[in-house]
């Protein structure tokens, strides 16, 4: 179902940058790319998402190809909460509302 | 300004018998979505409903369940007769708009338990 491509896990050392990449080749000109991450045993939570510019928010970055087949979600400075599963997310369902979630990306988090 | 809620956040049945499930939506969000997450496998969409309308039910299995959102109070997702199988977190998200072009925040989940 989902169109998105990214690897299955990622490590990083705390308060360090980590960038997540994710590949969405067949997004079309109106979907707008999401991501939510979802730690153990709590519900999913919003990051961020854009169109075609570049985004920022208190919790990350977000750069978006110029040709919009991919995207990298950029944490300035990992910490040990943000180890998480990160949904990206580019495609929604018939009604343009529900998003559909992929595997994500597992964050680990070293110290 | 409270997040969404979800109650309750355990909920443990016995084969047979009905569940139902309650969200409140943020302030200010018409738009509500359900998920359901079965053990070790991905979030997948269920319903997507607005005040008073089901706008989008292709995720929802077509028997013993059920999901509403009335112009008063919270949406409800019913299970009836209740099977093993449905044993997972039930995630409800809202929005301002169509979840698309608008973020979705979700509540905290209510783990259902079929024994």
């Amino acid at each position: 179902d989902a169109k998105t491509t990214q690897p299955n896990s990622m490590e990083s050392n705390e308060e360090e940058p980590v960038h997540l990449p994710c590949n969405h080749s067949t997004i079309s000109g109106t979907d707008y790319i999401h991501w939510y991450r979802q730690l153990p045993s709590q519900g999913p939570e919003y990051v961020i998402h854009g169109l075609t510019s570049n985004v920022n928010n208190r919790m990350a970055s977000l750069a978006i190809a110029e040709d919009r087949k991919s995207s990298t979600l950029i944490l300035h400075r990992a910490t040990l909460r943000d180890a998480a599963v990160y949904y990206c997310i580019s495609n929604y369902g018939g009604s343009q509302g529900n998003l559909i979630f992929g595997k994500g990306t597992k964050l680990s988090v070293k110290p | 300004n409270a997040g969404v809620m979800q109650n309750p956040r355990h909920l443990v049945r016995r084969r047979g018998q009905e569940a139902r499930l309650r969200c409140s939506p943020m302030k200010g969000h018409s738009h509500v979505y359900w998920y359901r997450q079965l053990p070790e496998e991905g979030l997948k969409f269920m319903v997507y409903l607005q005040k008073e309308n089901i706008i989008d039910e292709s995720g929802m299995p077509k028997e013993r369940f059920s999901a509403e959102f009335p112009k008063e109070g919270p949406s409800i997702l019913r299970i009836q007769q209740v099977v093993r199988g449905d044993s997972a977190a039930y995630f409800c998200a809202s929005s301002r708009g169509r979840g698309g072009t608008y973020e979705q925040y979700f509540g905290p989940g209510t783990r259902l338990t079929v024994t």
